[in-house]
This record gives structure tokens, C-alpha cells and sequence, in this order.
């Protein structure tokens, strides 16, 4: 069964460093996401992404965090200066279908956990 | 925006009782429902969604039921298994938009 891989599975960073975390969707999906966990709290939305834009975004997403889709395969979620309240798991996510009344299963990768120090 | 609530936060059930959680969620408009279990450490796994064209569905041992006028959908877990311990995320969705999640519920089945 194909699934979404998320790589590192966890880094730790130091405050004010850049960090990368890529992803690798299903490979038919055309919407592809970022959510983040915090420890012990609910899942929540960042971005969705769509024909090589971004689609929607939340408050979270602020100028500090960008996406990227390097080339056919990789989906990047990077964050420039990170600090401590960044520390969670962030998941990937893609979905094949979306329509204006139909929206589509997620399917989420394993996470990456960041923590900072 | 959307906001989901979710309740409750902890449930201990024996094996073999029934479970129930509830969600409410606050746009009309959304019409996409899905229900996730994370295991420890684990992804979110989806293990049943429901549109806004019905009103109940069942798969096994798991049901969901949607009430549009009253917003609010609820899941149903029959004769759990300590295997069914693990946290339970609702979500709601309307079309273009993403998931928008509860807070989720901490399932936790006694043997």
C-alpha cells in the first residue's frame, strides 16, 4: 500500500537555526499538506498546496515557514529561524481528490519530530 | 474560520463495553467528516469518514452518525478491545478547505 514518507523522523535544532523537512507524497495524490502536533495537543493545519502554489494557509504559516516542491516528487516544509514554541511533530499529508462540495482523505506520513533547544 | 470541539478528553471503558465520542463543529457549510485514530507515537490513520448526504455509517465494530441541523457527529466503538486504546481525532472539512480537528479523545480500554 503506497503511504507518504517523511524524512528525518526527528532532528534537533539549536534556536535560530533553518531546518528542512521533506516529504515524498503518494505518488497519484495532487494536494499535499502541512499539519503540526504539538506534544499532547490537537493536530493543526498549516498549509495545503496545489499546482505548485500554495492553496491555503493559517496563522501559523507565518513568514518564518515556506513550502517548496523541488521537483516531482519531494514536498519541503522549511523554517527559517526556528524557535522553541516550533518544537512539535509535523506531518505531511496528500490527497488525491478535492472538489468544491467533495474533500478528499487525508493520508499522513509518520512525522518528523523537531525539537529545539 | 471553522471550530470543532470534541468530548470527552479521557474515556476508560472495559473490554467489551461500548465507546462514544461526540464533536460538534461551528460552519454549516462543511460536509466532509472523518475520524482518526493515533496510536502512541504514531501517524493519524483514518478508520471512517462520513459526508453531509447521510446520516449514519458503519464499518464493523465502528459507526458514525451526523446530525446537520444540530452540527454535531458522534463516534461509535462496539465491543472494544484493548487494542482500540488510543487517541480519537474528529475533523471537519467543507470542499476546497483542509481538516480543521478536535482536540482529540484519549481512548483507553481495560482488559
Amino acid at each position: 500500500e503506497p503511504e507518504v514518507t517523511q524524512t528525518p523522523s526527528h532532528q534537533v535544532t539549536q534556536m535560530g537555526q533553518e531546518v528542512i523537512l521533506r516529504c515524498v507524497p503518494i505518488s497519484n495524490h495532487l494536494y499535499f499538506y502541512w499539519y503540526r502536533q504539538i506534544l499532547g495537543q490537537k493536530v493543526e493545519f498549516l498549509v495545503s498546496f496545489y499546482n505548485n502554489e500554495i492553496s491555503e494557509k493559517s496563522e501559523i504559516f507565518d513568514d518564518q515557514f515556506s513550502v517548496e516542491r523541488p521537483d516531482g516528487s519531494n514536498f519541503t516544509l522549511k523554517i527559517r529561524s526556528t524557535k522553541l514554541e516550533d518544537s512539535a511533530m509535523y506531518f505531511c499529508a496528500s490527497s488525491q481528490i478535492r472538489s468544491p462540495r467533495t474533500a478528499g482523505e487525508l493520508f499522513f506520513g509518520e512525522g518528523s519530530r523537531l525539537t529545539v533547544l | 474560520g471553522e471550530n470543532v470541539e470534541q468530548h470527552p478528553s479521557t474515556l476508560s471503558v472495559q473490554e467489551g463495553d461500548s465507546a462514544v465520542i461526540k464533536c460538534t463543529y461551528s460552519d454549516s457549510a462543511s460536509n466532509y467528516f472523518p475520524w482518526y485514530k493515533q496510536e502512541l507515537g504514531k501517524r493519524p490513520q483514518l478508520i471512517i469518514d462520513i459526508r453531509s448526504n447521510v446520516g449514519e455509517k458503519k464499518d464493523q465494530r465502528i459507526a458514525v452518525t451526523l446530525n446537520k441541523t444540530a452540527k454535531h457527529f458522534s463516534l461509535h466503538i462496539t465491543e472494544t478491545q484493548p487494542e482500540d486504546s488510543a487517541v480519537y481525532f474528529c475533523a471537519a472539512s467543507m470542499g476546497y478547505s483542509t481538516l480543521t480537528f478536535g482536540k482529540g479523545t484519549m481512548l483507553l480500554v481495560s482488559p
